[in-house]
C-alpha cells in the first residue's frame, strides 16, 4: 500500500520564524509532488508543486524534494498568523495510478504573534 | 474564471436513504477526481474520470457508492442505503488531463454529509 507520511505535529511556531513541513513517501516511482493547504471547513488549496530534485520557491514558500530520500517538504518563511492551517502533503505515483493522488494525514500549523 | 462547484454544500440524510452529490468541474478540464475526507481516515482517493476512457474506480469502498460523468463534464457521485460510517466531506476535484502527468487538481468547496 502507497503511504505518504507527514511529520505528526501539531506545529506552532512564532510569527517571523520559519516552518518546516515534512513528508516521507512509500512508493519509489512516485513522479508529482504537492502541498495543500486547507483551512478549518474549506477545501484544499494548492500551495505548491514539485516534479524535480531540489528546491522550487514561490514567495516565502519552498519546497524541496529529495527522490533517493523519498522526501518532500515545505519551508514557510515569515510565517503570519494568516498561515496558520492544515497543510496536506500529496502524492501522484504516476504509470498506473496516475491521477490518484495519496494525502498524509496533514499537518496543523499554527503561527502565534 | 469560475472554480469547481459542488452541490448540495450539505447534505443530512437518514441511514439507508440514497444520497446524490454533483460535481462540475472547471471548464475545459477533461479529468474529474473524486474525494472523500473523514476524520479518521484523512483524504481517501475515491474516482477518477479522464476523457471518454473507462473511469478508474479503484477507490470505491463498496459497491454502494458509484459515480457518472455525463458530456465528459457534470459529475454525479451516488451512495445507495446511506450508512453512519459514510459521513464526511465528499470532494470533487478537477484538472486539465494533459498526457505525461505532473496534473495539478483544483479542488471544490465539498459536500458535508452527515447520515444519521
Amino acid at each position: 500500500q502507497k503511504e505518504v507520511e507527514q511529520n505528526s505535529g501539531p506545529l506552532s511556531v512564532p510569527e517571523g520564524a520559519i516552518a518546516s513541513l515534512n513528508c516521507t513517501y512509500s512508493d519509489r516511482v512516485s513522479q508529482s509532488f504537492f502541498w495543500y493547504r486547507q483551512y478549518s471547513g474549506k477545501s484544499p488549496e494548492l500551495i505548491m508543486s514539485i516534479y524535480s530534485n531540489g528546491d522550487k520557491e514561490d514567495g516565502r514558500f519552498t519546497a524541496q524534494l529529495n527522490k533517493a530520500s523519498q522526501y518532500v517538504s515545505l519551508l514557510i518563511r515569515d510565517s503570519q498568523p494568516s498561515d496558520s492551517a492544515t497543510y496536506l502533503c500529496a502524492v501522484d505515483a504516476g504509470g498506473t495510478s496516475y491521477g490518484k493522488l495519496t494525502f498524509g494525514q496533514g499537518t496543523i500549523l499554527t503561527v502565534h504573534p | 474564471g469560475a472554480g469547481v462547484s459542488q452541490s448540495p454544500s450539505n447534505k443530512v440524510t437518514e441511514k439507508g436513504k440514497d444520497v446524490e452529490l454533483r460535481c462540475d468541474p472547471i471548464s475545459g478540464h477533461t479529468a474529474l477526481y473524486w474525494y472523500r475526507q473523514s476524520l479518521g481516515q484523512g483524504l481517501e482517493f475515491l474516482i477518477y474520470f479522464q476523457g471518454n476512457s473507462a473511469p478508474d474506480k479503484s477507490g470505491l469502498p463498496s459497491d454502494r457508492f458509484s459515480a457518472e460523468r455525463t458530456g465528459g463534464s457534470v459529475s454525479t457521485l451516488t451512495i445507495q442505503r446511506t450508512q453512519q460510517e459514510d459521513s464526511a466531506v465528499y470532494l470533487c476535484a478537477s484538472s486539465l488531463g494533459l498526457a505525461g502527468g505532473h496534473e495539478t487538481q483544483y479542488f471544490g468547496p465539498g459536500t458535508r454529509l452527515l447520515v444519521l
